[in-house]
C-alpha cells in the first residue's frame, strides 16, 4: 500500500515544462532521500533522480527533483514525447520499508 | 554490461511455493544491496524485500512478512526470493534490483525485466 501520494496524471504539450509532486510523512521523505523512476510502456522501470536531485550519467538535465520538508517534486522541461511514461517517486520509510508513489501518467499531448 | 535475469517465475496454487532466483553480471555483486520489487497487472510499484551486501540484514513488506525469505549467494552473484503460502494478491511481475550502494535504503539503479507469477487454483 503507497504512503507517498502523487497526482494520478500530468499533461503538456512539446517544450512545456511539467511538475509532478510526491507528499509523504515524516518517517520516509520528511528524513530520507527521495528518488524518482520513471516507467515507459512495456518496460522496467529506470532510476530518474537520486538523493533528491542528483541525476545517474546519461538522464538528460531537462529532468530535475527537489525536497522541501515533507514533500518532493520532479519537474521535466522541454517536454518531448519520449518522455510519456509512469513516473513514481520513492523513499525510505523508518518504519523499515522502501515504499513507492501511487505513481503519475504524464502524457504528451 | 550490467544485468540482472529473473528466473523461476510461473503458476502457483494458493498455499503453495515458489523460489526465485537472479542472476547478476556485469558488476561486483558483493558491493551492492539488493531487493525485490513487484508490480501486480496495471498497477504501480511495491517494494517486497530487501537484503544488505552480505547478507546479514534484511527487510520485508509487511504483506510478506513471514511469507517469504530472500537471500543471496555472493560466491554465485545470485539473488533469490522464496516463496511460501502464496496468496492470490502475490500475483504480479517480479523485478530483481540493485541498490545503488550497500544496504537496500538506497536507490535502485538496475533493474532486471521481471519474472512472472501466478498464484490461481
Amino acid at each position: 500500500q503507497s504512503v507517498l501520494t502523487q497526482p494520478p496524471s500530468a499533461s503538456g504539450t512539446p517544450g512545456q515544462r511539467v511538475t509532478i509532486s510526491c507528499s509523504g510523512s515524516s518517517s520516509n521523505i520528511g528524513s530520507n532521500t527521495v528518488n524518482w523512476y520513471h516507467q515507459l510502456p512495456g518496460t522496467a522501470p529506470k532510476l530518474l533522480i537520486y538523493s533528491n536531485y542528483q541525476r545517474p550519467s546519461g538522464v538528460p538535465d531537462r529532468f530535475s527533483g527537489s525536497k522541501s520538508g515533507t514533500s518532493a517534486s520532479l519537474a521535466i522541461s522541454g517536454l518531448q514525447s519520449e518522455d510519456e511514461a509512469d513516473y513514481y517517486c520513492a523513499a525510505w520509510d523508518d518504519s523499515l520499508s522502501y515504499v513507492f508513489g501511487t505513481g503519475t501518467k504524464v502524457t504528451v499531448l | 554490461e550490467v544485468q540482472l535475469v529473473e528466473s523461476g517465475g510461473g503458476v502457483a496454487r494458493p498455499g503453495g511455493s515458489l523460489r526465485l532466483s537472479c542472476a547478476a553480471s556485469g558488476f561486483t555483486f558483493d558491493n551492492h544491496g539488493m531487493s525485490w520489487v513487484r508490480q501486480a497487472p496495471g498497477k504501480g510499484l511495491e517494494w517486497v524485500s530487501g537484503i544488505n551486501w552480505n547478507g546479514g540484514s534484511t527487510g520485508y513488506a509487511d504483506s510478506v512478512k513471514g511469507r517469504f525469505t530472500s537471500s543471496r549467494d555472493n560466491a554465485k552473484n545470485s539473488l533469490y526470493l522464496q516463496m511460501n503460502s502464496l496468496r492470490a494478491e502475490d500475483t504480479a511481475l517480479y523485478h530483481c534490483v540493485r541498490q545503488t550502494d550497500n544496504y537496500y535504503y538506497y536507490g535502485m539503479d538496475v533493474w532486471g525485466q521481471g519474472t512472472t507469477v501466478t498464484v490461481s487454483s
